[in-house]
């Protein structure tokens, strides 16, 4: 079964605005990955965050985790076109090896 | 680019052929995971290795067999496929427990 859940399913905004995304989850994780796929390519791992972090950074990435709230987000600041792709969170249980996917998000800049 | 490398990238078979999907990483991971996606889906986990043993097999059906001939290399054979199997399969790595790795994937078509 799904544990991650995104948020928007779809985002459209302008070249140079931010885009935040959302991830819920139902149980404890170790560690919850975001991923970026391009329209039939494979995926792209963006940002690792284990559950004793808070937030972290990668160039115009910024993910913060509130496992209180067992939920993510993805925060991608003065977007490009080039960022316009599908966005998905994936969580790893303890214990476990197997990372499940939320149904993600498009994302579509607009030049 | 990714370090992970699947062939064929697209592979078109009749429901009575005999095929396999080849995935090759050099990092060092210790686990690999093909993955099966639909379109507008998130990807769907079939099978785990670790440490070159099976570990999870999710409910997948007899005619996808997996294989780990050693600790770089995951086949994925077909065999009597149906047309509802055509998607992209994904092949991927990580150490355990670590960020998984996504190669390009191999766009499957059954007819």
């Amino acid at each position: 079964s799904q544990q991650g859940e995104e948020d928007p399913q779809a985002l459209s905004i302008q070249e140079g605005e931010n885009a935040t995304m959302n991830c819920s989850y139902k149980t404890s994780i170790n560690n919850l990955q975001w991923y970026r796929q391009n329209s039939g390519r494979g995926l792209v791992h963006l940002i690792l965050i284990r559950s004793n972090e808070r937030e972290k950074h990668s160039g115009r990435l910024r993910v913060t985790l509130d496992t209180s709230k067992k939920s993510s987000s993805l925060l991608i600041t003065a977007s490009r076109a080039a960022d316009t792709a599908s966005y998905f969170c994936a969580t790893l249980h303890f214990y476990g090896q197997n990372f499940v996917f939320g149904p993600g998000t498009r994302l579509s800049v607009l030049p | 680019d990714t370090e992970v490398t699947q062939t064929p990238k697209h592979l078109v078979m009749g429901m009575t052929n005999k095929k396999s999907l080849k995935c090759e990483q050099h990092m060092g991971h210790r686990a690999m995971y093909w993955y099966k996606q639909k379109a507008k889906k998130p990807p769907e986990l079939m099978f785990v290795y670790s440490y070159e043993k099976l570990s999870i097999n999710e409910s997948v059906p007899s005619r996808f067999s997996p294989e780990c001939p050693n600790s770089s290399l995951l086949n994925l054979h077909l065999h009597a496929l149906q047309p509802e199997d055509s998607a992209l399969y994904l092949c991927a790595s990580s150490q355990v427990g670590e960020a998984i790795y996504f190669g390009e994937g191999s766009w499957l078509t059954v007819v």
